[in-house]
């Protein structure tokens, strides 16, 4: 049970446009979903917390226009890549707390932008 | 601000040695630690969750302590496997209200088979 489903896993796109990243809740009602990207041999950094129905809460030096979050439903919530440039070239990664306590992570998508 | 250390860095053993993977946190106000594994290029799997209340939990091969009064927990991996190479990562819930998780660097381990 508690089971993220994220995709797609990976995408390619050009320079200056957007991308969609979409992470489900299959088995549960997710209120709150994270978002977190990953950069080579790093660990996970936290984006922004996405509240189903309200605004998204972003980190401190995460550009809430470059990186649209909606979060319209409780097994849906969604990362916007705008006007992507290589730098955003990464591994996104959304999670989701359990009824249990803990959390479980969607399997990630590796975004290339060229 | 919570800050989570993961000890060693890399490690790299031979099939069947047991082994320790170390975690540090600095804020002990927790609300729990979990430890998950992650594939190259792939998510992030559970692999245990101790509650702030709990020492440690079991699953199969693998054991996981907490010291919350000292900021330390430990995950103890029995007779490894070369399936088992993976990265590790500690990760922390802060009672900030926040209630999303603060990772360690991870280490990352190589069985030799």
């Amino acid at each position: 049970g508690a089971v993220v489903s994220q995709h797609p896993s990976r995408v390619i796109c050009k320079s200056g446009t957007s991308v969609k990243i979409e992470c489900r809740s299959l088995d549960f009602q997710a209120t709150t979903m994270f978002w977190y990207r990953q950069f080579p041999k790093q660990s996970l950094m936290l984006m922004a917390t996405s509240n189903e129905g309200s605004k998204a809460t972003y980190e401190q030096g995460v550009e809430k226009d470059k990186f649209l979050i909606n979060h319209a439903s409780l097994t849906l919530s969604t990362l916007t890549v705008t006007s992507a440039h290589p730098e955003d070239s990464s591994f996104y990664i959304c999670s989701a707390s359990t009824p249990g306590g803990g959390y479980t992570f969607g399997s990630g998508t590796r975004l290339t932008v060229v | 601000k919570q800050e989570v250390t993961q000890i060693p860095a890399a490690l790299s053993v031979p099939e069947g040695e047991n082994l320790v993977l170390n975690c540090s946190f600095t804020d002990s106000a927790i609300y729990n630690l979990q430890w998950f594994r992650q594939d190259p290029g792939k998510g992030l799997t559970s692999l245990l969750l101790i509650q702030s209340s709990q020492r440690e939990q079991t699953s199969g091969r693998l054991n996981a302590s907490l010291d919350k009064s000292s900021g330390r927990s430990t995950l103890y991996i029995a007779a490894s496997q070369p399936g088992d190479s993976a990265t590790y990562l500690c990760a922390v819930n802060t009672d900030t209200g926040r209630r999303a998780l603060t990772f360690g660097s991870g280490t990352r381990l190589q069985v030799q088979p």
